[in-house]
């Protein structure tokens, strides 16, 4: 079974403060990870992709890929009440037709 | 550029009755997935498709539930003589596989209710 593991939360931050979001995935031979975001009751929107070990960064947003440890995370800077959200981890699996396996969300609540 | 389009967004079926979800992929898309997620939980994957093929349906109910992608037409996800149980958010997504990995994009999805 491979999976894809997060702190369900909720990580509560406050206002102006980086968030820091984190997973684990036990494939060792994956090569693709995503984050998304998801505001309750809505889709998931993909809001970042990593392919290489480090950082890579988007805006406010930081991917951190460790291939070797089997970890990624997701940085927020300067946090914002509206980037209250559940922050999903997925990640592609080796083998087969590359499926993705979904974490189940780490719930990220931010205090005005 | 439209997106993945799902219909409808709600649906509201009795117990027994049988519940059709649409989902149209990404122009330029030909994979399509499924996934259920109830409330206050993560995403669980049902099915993958390409046009006239079923991919991985490991996720997906023996009975009561079937999906299709017919050549032409919008991937249907079936659900026969719907439970309670079937309450959830339906979420479909695309790709089109292509490198360097398998970014899907999701629709609104279906929020259906059993009654």
């Amino acid at each position: 079974q491979k999976e894809v593991e997060q702190n369900s939360g909720p990580l509560s931050v406050p206002e102006g403060a980086i968030a820091s979001l984190n997973c684990t995935y036990s494939d060792r031979g994956s090569q693709s990870f995503f984050w998304y975001r998801q505001y309750s009751g809505k889709s998931p929107e993909l809001i970042m992709s990593i392919y290489s070990n480090g950082d890579k960064e988007d805006g406010r947003f930081t991917a951190q890929l460790n291939k070797a440890s089997q970890y990624v995370s997701l940085l927020i800077r300067d946090s914002q009440p509206s980037d209250s959200a559940t922050y999903l981890c997925a990640v592609v699996n080796s083998g087969g037709y590359q499926k993705v396996t979904f974490g189940t969300g780490t719930k990220l609540q931010v205090i005005p | 550029n439209a997106g993945v389009m799902q219909n409808p967004r709600h649906l509201v079926r009795r117990r027994g009755q049988e519940a059709r979800l649409r989902c149209s992929p990404m122009k330029g898309h030909s994979h399509v997935y499924w996934y259920r997620q109830l409330p206050e939980e993560g995403l669980k994957f049902m099915v993958y498709l390409q046009k006239e093929n079923i991919i991985d349906e490991s996720g997906m109910p023996k009975e009561r539930f079937s999906a299709e992608f017919p050549k032409e037409g919008p991937s249907i996800l079936r659900i026969q003589q719907v439970v309670r149980g079937d309450s959830a958010a339906y979420f479909c997504a695309s790709s089109s596989l292509a490198p360097p990995g398998n970014e899907q994009f999701f629709g609104p999805g279906t929020r259906l209710t059993v009654l």
